[in-house]
């Protein structure tokens, strides 16, 4: 099993760009979130599905588009890019869902760098 | 906002000794869990302790909550330079919502 796959590992963007972060996993996994880390702030949740065809918001959602039309992808899409995103990017997925988010298993992480 | 908050911040210590991170947060949870992070890596689960356990090991790792004081503590024992790396706790919000907090960097040093 691959686990948390995510592509790209390193992006630069111009402001204003789009692109899209790629995250696919291979355990069938219904729960896959998106998060952000910057220094000094932890992780920061963006958005999170818990199934097909299910999204919903997180703490930082401004700015970025997800979409859920299989289980195992959970593409993240930015719009219009900015330096104020500049960040490393995280998926995770879980086995849980509902009232308890089990363990979650991370990608690797896609570097963007915005100028 | 930021749910748990990890203390101390950065924690430095030789080779054989006991290591002790705590958390705070703010809300009722489901659950609790921590999780490491080594340089430039994904993080990797380490433990979860749910609303109604109280202590909670795995090896050499040590987890306590304490839900009247809304705190949490994980206590690594005879640390090795392997165990170097930057440790999060994550709060489990009713709703599907995993809340990390800032982190606590820890060097072992051998």
């Amino acid at each position: 099993n691959a686990g948390v796959t995510q592509t790209p590992k390193f992006q630069v963007l111009k402001t204003g760009q789009s692109m899209t972060l790629q995250c696919a996993q291979d355990m069938n996994h219904e729960y896959m979130s998106w998060y952000r880390q910057d220094p000094g702030m932890g992780l920061r949740l963006i958005h999170y599905s818990v199934g097909a065809g299910i999204t919903d918001q997180g703490e930082v959602p401004n700015g970025y588009n997800v979409s859920r039309s299989t289980t195992e992808d959970f593409p993240l899409r930015l719009l219009s890019a900015a330096p104020s995103q500049t960040s490393v990017y995280f998926c995770a997925s879980s086995y849980a869902g509902g009232l308890d988010t089990g363990e979650l298993f991370f990608g690797e992480g896609s570097r963007l760098t915005v100028l | 906002s930021q749910q748990g908050e990890e203390d101390p911040q950065a924690l430095s210590i030789q080779e054989g000794e006991n290591a002790t991170m705590n958390c705070s947060y703010k809300t009722s949870i489901n659950n609790l869990q921590w999780y490491r992070q080594n340089s430039g890596r994904g993080l990797v689960h380490l433990i979860l302790i749910r609303s109604n356990e109280r202590e909670k090991h795995s090896g050499r790792l040590r987890v306590t909550l304490d839900t009247s004081k809304k705190s949490s503590s994980l206590l690594i024992t005879a640390s090795r330079a392997a165990d170097t790396a930057s440790y999060f706790c994550a709060t489990d919000e009713y709703g599907n919502k995993l809340v990390f907090g800032a982190g606590t960097i820890l060097r072992v040093k051998s």
